[in-house]
């Protein structure tokens, strides 16, 4: 049962774009909602993360919208450099349970 | 400070095999999770370990199994593996469980042959 939906499953941008994924999740429990970042060969790192009182974060260059109502959150990249390319994974959890994720996109950052 | 280091770090088994993959937590963490992420996939629940009791289970079957030791560190186990369970297997720590500050290691890719 897959409980959180993640799209696209691939993009290219060019640099300086600001590219944009989106999760989409099921379960109303969840409580916390973060994104991670994994380089080919690494395993996946903590960039963001948000919990449900708020609509929105920003941390540098990266930023999570929240709509509770419609339970969607999306990751916003602004100024993108190639240095981001790399595969992003949304997921959530609900007090200090496991975390689920969403299936992955695929960033390609283009000079 | 070491992160969350994870051994071996390439692995080739056959079919019917047993396997033991390691984990040695970030330290002062006390939690370890582990996770199996399939080619193209996000990272999948497998079970997790706080004071050498597994506290959680995800939807993994039985010969799945895990362990963890005094000073934190974790092992998982498969048995009788199959084709399937080619994947990255990776592990995360914690403390006293806490979602937000997880970390994970670079993880332990398994080819089943």
């Amino acid at each position: 049962q897959q409980q959180v939906k993640q799209s696209p499953q691939s993009l290219i941008v060019q640099k300086g774009g600001i590219p944009i994924i989106n999760c989409a999740y099921e379960n109303t429990a969840f409580d916390y909602f973060p994104w991670y970042q994994q380089f080919p060969g690494k395993g996946p790192a903590l960039l963001i993360a948000i919990r449900p009182d708020v609509s929105e974060k920003k941390e540098g260059r990266f930023t999570i919208s929240f709509n509770k109502s419609a339970k969607q959150f999306s990751l916003h990249i602004m100024d993108s450099q190639p240095g981001d390319s790399a595969t992003y994974f949304c997921a959530a959890s609900f007090g200090n349970e496991k975390l689920t994720f969403g299936t992955g996109t695929r960033l390609t950052i283009i000079p | 400070d070491a992160g969350v280091t994870q051994s071996p770090t390439h692995l080739i088994k056959t079919r019917g095999q047993q396997v033991t993959l390691r984990c040695s937590p970030k330290s002062g963490h006390d939690t370890v999770s582990w996770y199996q992420q399939a080619l193209g996939q996000g990272p999948q629940f497998i079970f997790q370990y706080y004071e050498e009791e597994e506290r959680q289970r995800g939807n993994f079957p039985d010969r799945f199994s895990g362990h963890q030791f005094p000073n934190y560190s974790s092992e998982l186990n498969v048995n009788a593996l199959l084709l399937g369970d080619s994947a990255l297997y990776l592990c995360a720590s914690s403390l006293d469980g806490l979602v937000d500050i997880q970390y994970f290691g670079a993880g332990t890719r398994l080819s089943v042959l």
